[in-house]
């Protein structure tokens, strides 16, 4: 099945400072997934990428997917505290389920 | 809606003991999944359906069985808890929509197995 490596594990800002999480695979990917989860909730989904270059915003926060479609990021801009949790990638979905990365904690200290 | 719900929220089990984690969601999903996820780690896959009657195994499915009766439900028993299965157990639902799968997250049920 599909994996997904996620860099880095753990990402210490400053309130105000930009982020971006990496997600790689060695295969090519059909699509990739974002979900952020809060300390003590649940994956909430971001986005989806398909296609190859793809690149999609969402106010602060920036989403590419690579040429080749193995690797993707995250970019967030300005971050808030409200932007504390930690950031997945996943591959997959539909009928097989969605393989995930061990994703970025984000930690914003004030 | 409610979404997906589950139950129990918290729950503590000996070794050897048994449970079924229960899961169900309103939003008429085909997809329903079940996932692990251990402490600062990501998300596993353990079983998963894509509808009523049919189910499959993910990437760690031993010592879990699962049932689709309805497409509303989809629990997972654990049979002689062990501690290796101590974790945060999340379902989820899907349906595609224009080649998208989000997928829509229950607020999990974190067992503790001593």
């Amino acid at each position: 099945g599909q994996q997904v490596m996620q860099i880095p594990q753990y990402q210490h800002v400053q309130e105000g400072e930009d982020f971006t999480t990496y997600c790689n695979s060695s295969t090519t990917l059909s699509n990739i997934q974002w979900y952020k989860q809060r300390p003590g909730g649940h994956p909430v989904f971001l986005i989806q990428l398909v296609k190859s270059g793809e690149v999609k915003k969402q106010k602060r926060l920036t989403f590419q997917f690579g040429e080749a479609k193995k690797n993707s990021s995250l970019h967030i801009t300005a971050t808030q505290t409200t932007d504390v949790g930690t950031y997945f990638c996943a591959a997959g979905g539909g009928a097989d389920g969605l393989t995930f990365g061990k994703g970025t904690h984000l930690i914003i200290q004030p | 809606n409610a979404g997906v719900t589950q139950t129990p929220k918290f729950r503590i089990l000996k070794i050897g003991q048994s449970m079924t984690l229960q899961c169900a969601q309103d939003m008429n999903h085909n997809y329903m999944y079940w996932y692990r996820q251990d402490p600062g780690m990501g998300l596993k896959l353990i079983y998963y359906s894509v509808g009523a009657g049919i189910t499959d195994k993910g990437e760690v499915p031993n010592g879990y069985n699962v049932s689709r009766s309805t497409t509303e439900d989809f629990p997972l028993r654990l049979e002689l808890a062990a501690p290796s299965q101590t974790s945060v157990y999340f379902c989820a639902s899907s349906y595609q929509t224009g080649g998208t799968y989000e997928q829509y997250f229950g607020p999990g049920t974190r067992l503790t197995v001593t």
